[in-house]
């Protein structure tokens, strides 16, 4: 089994429709992240978290909202999605001191915004 | 504020010949730094990073990279390609001296390796 899943892998929803995509993690890391990929963009961090009571801002924060339901659990929701979301969205994490680890990756989610 | 900078948006080379990635960054301490693959419908893959120590570090699936601190640069690099080295690559860096925890990631380079 995947050590960081995504759900869904796939979505399309129309503008002003909430949408909530999860990550669940068995690795027992303490660290989980949100990205977005674009084309040309490479991987902007959306949000990051440090622990259950930790949630932190990245650098496009706006329009984006996020839980930590549990160690293993993060959720990112789009509270009203507009077209500029369309995006392939990653979670990922780390362990404890993560300015030396690598990151874990999810497969991602395809999301659309009509 | 630091940057990375992937120059090449795709690049070519021939199978069993020697490849190369480019990435140059720039942090005002002491970069860490970090190379991922993605492969077509996956996540990003961790290959190999920097921390401190030997400029030549080796990673997964023979692949290598050379930090240079004088030209802030960490070039990914193979010695002979395979066809299954096609894929997206990602240089990251965190300044490993300043207060934040955030990675940044470059835009990206696809490499075509060509049978």
């Amino acid at each position: 089994d995947a050590d960081v899943t995504q759900t869904p892998r796939n979505r399309i929803t129309k503008t002003g429709k909430r949408i909530m995509l999860e990550c669940s993690q068995t690795k027992g890391h303490d660290r989980m992240y949100w990205y977005r990929q674009d084309p040309g963009l490479g991987l902007r961090l959306i949000y990051y978290s440090f622990d259950v009571k930790d949630i932190n801002k990245g650098e496009i924060s706006d329009g984006y909202s996020v839980s930590r339901q549990a160690q293993a659990k993060f959720s990112l929701s789009l509270e009203s999605a507009i077209p500029n979301q369309t995006a392939l969205y990653f979670c990922a994490t780390s362990g404890a001191d993560s300015a030396l680890n690598e990151q874990f990756f999810g497969p991602g989610t395809r999301l659309t915004v009509l | 504020a630091q940057s990375v900078a992937q120059p090449e948006d795709q690049v070519n080379v021939a199978e069993g010949n020697p490849l190369t990635v480019k990435c140059t960054y720039s942090v005002s301490g002491n970069p860490y730094l970090f190379w991922y693959v993605q492969y077509p419908n996956r996540g990003l893959q961790f290959l190999l990073k920097y921390i401190t120590g030997d400029n030549l570090v080796k990673g997964s699936y023979g692949f290598e990279a050379e930090f240079n601190k004088s030209q802030t640069s960490f070039h990914l690099k193979k010695p002979s390609a395979l066809v299954s080295d096609s894929a997206l690559y990602f240089c990251a860096v965190r300044d490993g001296t300043s207060g934040t925890y955030k990675y940044i990631f470059g835009t990206g380079t696809r490499l075509k390796v060509l049978a």
